[in-house]
């Protein structure tokens, strides 16, 4: 089983600012996928990334995948207090079944 | 609109008790997954299964056994709850991978307490 780890672990910052959470794994990445989740339900799709050295923007949302496969990194500009939630990075296996590795997650804050 | 449900969204159960956490999907997904979710932990997969009838151990499948007698309804069952069994339970659907990662969708999760 590929670990993910995935930092930092806590991330409390006020409106405005920017922040960026790492995911990095020791082997290879077959892909790596986003998600974020609000209390109260499960982990929603952000964006999957595949091809080493992709960028990929959602919003204020920038994702980058590490040329090796190696590594991710999600960067939020100039966050909002709806932009608070548990971030979490998740590998897919090779086979069809496509099970998802999830790292530890980020639980970010963004103060008012 | 996609939809991944589970039956119970909050249970309190005995320790020794038999524990059934249902999920359905309508989407016709052929792979369903039951994760569990622990601060500090993550998800952890549980048990999978990619067609009716047939299951693959996650990476925590002790204490943990599973049902797919059909294709749209996916059950974890404890078969004799313990306490360090209190966690929050997500239950997912997909269809097969592609290259390019489709979606996995969740159901909103059902939070057991193990007393």
């Amino acid at each position: 089983t590929q670990l993910l780890e995935q930092s930092p672990q806590f991330l409390s910052i006020q409106e405005g600012e920017n922040l960026t959470v790492y995911c990095n794994s020791s082997s290879v990445f077959s892909s790596l996928q986003w998600y974020r989740q609000e209390p109260g339900e499960g982990p929603v799709l952000l964006v999957t990334v595949v091809t080493g050295g992709e960028v990929k923007k959602l919003k204020r949302l920038t994702f980058q995948f590490g040329d090796a496969r190696k590594d991710s990194s999600l960067h939020i500009t100039a966050a909002q207090p709806g932009d608070t939630g548990l971030y979490l990075c998740a590998s897919r296996g090779g086979t069809s079944y496509g099970k998802l590795t999830f790292g530890q997650g980020t639980i970010l804050t963004v103060h008012p | 609109d996609v939809k991944v449900t589970q039956s119970s969204r909050y249970l309190v159960k005995r320790t020794g008790e038999k524990v059934f956490l249902e999920c359905v999907q309508d989407m016709d997904h052929e792979n369903m997954f039951w994760y569990r979710q622990d601060p500090g932990l993550g998800l952890r997969l549980i048990y999978f299964s990619y067609d009716v009838k047939m299951k693959e151990k996650g990476d925590i499948p002790e204490g943990y056994s599973v049902s797919r007698e059909k294709k749209e309804r996916f059950s974890l069952i404890l078969e004799s709850a313990s306490t360090n069994q209190t966690s929050m339970y997500l239950c997912a659907s997909s269809p097969p991978l592609t290259l390019s990662g489709n979606t996995i969708y969740f159901g909103e999760g059902s939070w057991l307490t193990v007393v």
